[in-house]
């Protein structure tokens, strides 16, 4: 049973145009959310997060927005650069989970010049 | 600072040969985790320690165990590899952020295994 979800395996977007990469989980205990970025050959790099308690998280070129009602999350970025071709990861932790990370699938995003 | 290292970075194994997997973080970090990543899976905790002298079991612990050495070193044995264990496993690791709150695990670079 797939707790989180990135429905879109992936995502091509022009350059300078704003990247959209969809989450959704289904468990409610949920209440700290993460995204990552994977490219090839190495490890994923932790990107930004959202805490429950907050609806909207912004750090330079990335935002991500959580709504909790839906369960869903969304990572923008803006301007798209080609350097952001990669995997993105969606990730969750539960309430009294530790740091223990529940990943979704991936969306590979491919930014076009 | 290294961060966190993981050796080997590549294996071929036989069914039925075993082998671990070593992996070590500098950040002086509480938590260590082994993750392994397949095809259209994502990321699936295999086992987490969440600190010296503890571990448990994650979604897909079979056919592995760990040992968490110190602080700094967390190993992931496989005793009898199996061809389904063929994937790129990732060690990380992470704290808590300063007042309790959570914080983000830090990743290897991977290690790619195959069992054929």
């Amino acid at each position: 049973d797939q707790q989180v979800k990135q429905n879109s395996p992936s995502l091509s977007v022009q350059e300078g145009r704003i990247s959209i990469l969809n989450c959704d989980y289904t468990n409610s205990m949920f209440d700290y959310f993460l995204w990552y970025k994977k490219y090839p050959a190495e490890g994923p790099t932790f990107l930004i997060s959202i805490s429950s308690i907050k609806d909207k998280n912004e750090d330079g070129r990335f935002t991500v927005f959580l709504n909790k009602s839906a369960k869903h999350l969304s990572l923008h970025i803006v301007p798209s650069q080609p350097g952001d071709s990669a995997v993105y990861f969606c990730a969750a932790i539960p309430t009294g989970g530790g740091n223990k990370l529940t990943f979704g699938t991936g969306t590979q995003l491919k930014v076009e010049l | 600072n290294a961060g966190v290292t993981q050796n080997p970075k590549f294996q071929v194994l036989k069914t039925g040969q075993s082998m671990t997997l070593q992996c070590a973080q500098d950040m002086n970090h509480n938590s260590m985790y082994w993750y392994r990543q397949d095809p259209g899976m994502g990321l699936r905790l295999i086992y987490y320690s969440a600190s010296e002298g503890t571990t448990d079991k994650g979604e897909v612990p079979n056919g592995y165990n760990v040992s968490r050495l110190n602080k700094r070193e967390f190993s992931l044995r496989l005793e009898s590899a199996a061809p389904s264990q063929t994937s790129v496993y990732f060690c990380a690791s992470s704290e808590f952020r300063a007042g309790g709150g959570k914080g983000e695990a830090f990743f290897g670079q991977g290690t790619r295994l195959t069992v054929v």
